[in-house]
């Protein structure tokens, strides 16, 4: 079975500051994909990563996959109130039916 | 970004009733689609793998009775809880991945809260 960690679990943080959130497994992924929850909504895309040490920019959030494409990272610079939500990395999901495969989950709340 | 749509986004039923939920992709064709558990402050929890036309796949410990899946076409997969009882509560998500070539991203509905009384 695959399994994603996520840490840290929980993270509170005032607004201005940095964060990065990991994503790590034993196991190799085709692709990684980070997604957003909000409460009592479907989870949102942010990016997906596909190549070992691909490094992507989304504004203020960098997320990076390992060079052996079983661990990823998620930085936010200068955290904002409407970063505050559940962020959740997905590994898998290549062609065909292959199915994602969800961490953990990192829930963060950013503090006015 | 493509859309997924879920239907309803809640549903309060009694214990010992049927509940059907749907998700349609409305902008592309959806050859697989995923259906997911989701208990309070936890992450998902895949239940079932839709194919289009054929049996679903379930996850080890889902009783495949209990959860009917339908994938009829390619645009459409529902998922019934069947039977209901108050631990079948909960919020449940699906996904859909564009079956054109090179996209590897899932999309999801915006879930359904079912509460069993």
């Amino acid at each position: 079975t695959q399994l994603l960690e996520q840490s840290p679990q929980f993270l509170s943080i005032q607004e201005g500051e940095n964060l990065t959130v990991y994503c790590n497994s034993s196991s190799v992924f085709s692709s990684l994909q980070w997604y957003r929850q909000e409460p009592g909504e479907g989870p949102v895309l942010l990016v997906t990563v596909v190549t070992g040490g691909e490094v992507k920019k989304l504004k203020r959030l960098t997320f990076q996959f390992g060079d052996a494409r079983k661990d990823s990272s998620l930085h936010i610079t200068a955290a904002q109130t409407g970063d505050t939500g559940l962020y959740l990395c997905a590994g898998g999901g290549g062609f065909g039916n292959e199915k994602l495969t969800f961490g953990t989950g990192t829930r963060l709340t950013i503090i006015p | 970004g493509a859309v997924v749509s879920q239907h309803p986004s809640w549903v309060i039923c009694k214990s010992g009733t049927s509940v059907k939920i749907e998700c349609r992709s409305l902008d592309f064709q959806a050859t697989t689609m995923f259906w997911y558990r989701q208990f309070p402050k936890q992450s998902l929890m895949l239940m079932a793998t839709s194919n289009e036309g054929s049996k679903a796949t379930y996850e080890q410990g889902v009783e495949k009775d209990k959860f009917l899946i339908n994938h009829a076409s390619l645009t459409l997969s529902t998922l019934t809880v069947t039977s209901a009882h108050p631990e079948d509560s909960s919020f449940y998500i699906c996904s859909a991945r564009d079956r054109a070539v090179g996209r590897t991203e899932a999309f999801f509905g915006q879930g359904t809260r079912l509460t069993v009384v």
